[in-house]
């Protein structure tokens, strides 16, 4: 079966500090994968999406980039963390191909002071 | 653009049925989707519709209009645990890779 798990689960960085959430998942190959931001009351946000090593799709221009190194790895990073970057950050993946659901990982909770 | 509205909150007693609406507008569809978010964990999918109709799975079940850019998650024989929030979703490309577009969420409390 399918796993997905991104890191850390929680972390309190200060304004100006660098940024780097992973992400990995186990069981496929070639997934589809997304980094979602869900601010407090507010919706789920689409930041980066990925259909294959080294393409990256940025959906909202602002201080954070995303990569993929390895076929099942995507990393989300900042160079210097804002205070609105604060919020839950989820990664997700998909069966490329046929298959239409995304499954999310279990969300890192970002707290910049 | 895209447009996905549901209510903010609903409240509803145990052993009851719900129905929380979403209506969308985008400008093409390839699927639309229910997940449920318990208050600080990530989403869990629920439901998946691409056809007209009713799709039922257990207690929950999905209905969905493409002519009216409507559905609907139905919930019956309510439990305390259903408090969640619930989030429809919609692919709107031809493209499978389409990411998702999120609605805001219904956060749903059960009462006794």
């Amino acid at each position: 079966s399918q796993t997905i798990h991104q890191w850390p689960a929680t972390l309190v960085q200060p304004v100006g500090s660098p940024l780097s959430l992973e992400c990995t998942v186990e069981g496929t190959s070639n997934p589809n994968l997304y980094w979602y931001r869900q601010a407090a009351g507010r919706g789920l946000q689409l930041l980066f999406y990925s259909v294959g090593i080294g393409q990256i799709s940025s959906e909202v221009p602002q201080n954070l980039s995303a990569s993929r190194p390895q076929d099942r790895q995507f990393i989300l990073s900042s160079k210097k963390l804002l205070l609105s970057d604060s919020g839950f950050y989820l990664c997700a993946w998909r069966r490329a191909g046929a298959g239409n659901t995304i499954y999310f990982g279990e969300g890192s909770w970002l707290t910049v002071v | 653009g895209q447009n996905i509205d549901q209510p903010t909150e609903m409240t509803a007693t145990e052993g009851a049925i719900v129905q929380i609406n979403c209506t969308y507008q985008t400008s093409g569809f390839n699927g639309l989707f229910w997940y449920q978010q318990h208050a600080g964990e990530a989403p869990t999918f629920l439901s998946y519709n691409v056809l007209d109709g009713l799709e039922e799975k257990g207690r929950f079940s999905s209905f969905l209009s493409r002519s009216k850019g409507y559905s609907y998650l139905l919930l019956k024989e309510l439990q305390m645990k259903d408090s969640a929030s619930y989030l429809c979703a919609v692919r709107d490309g031809s493209s499978g890779n389409t990411p998702l577009v999120f609605g805001k969420g219904t956060r749903l409390s059960v009462i006794a």
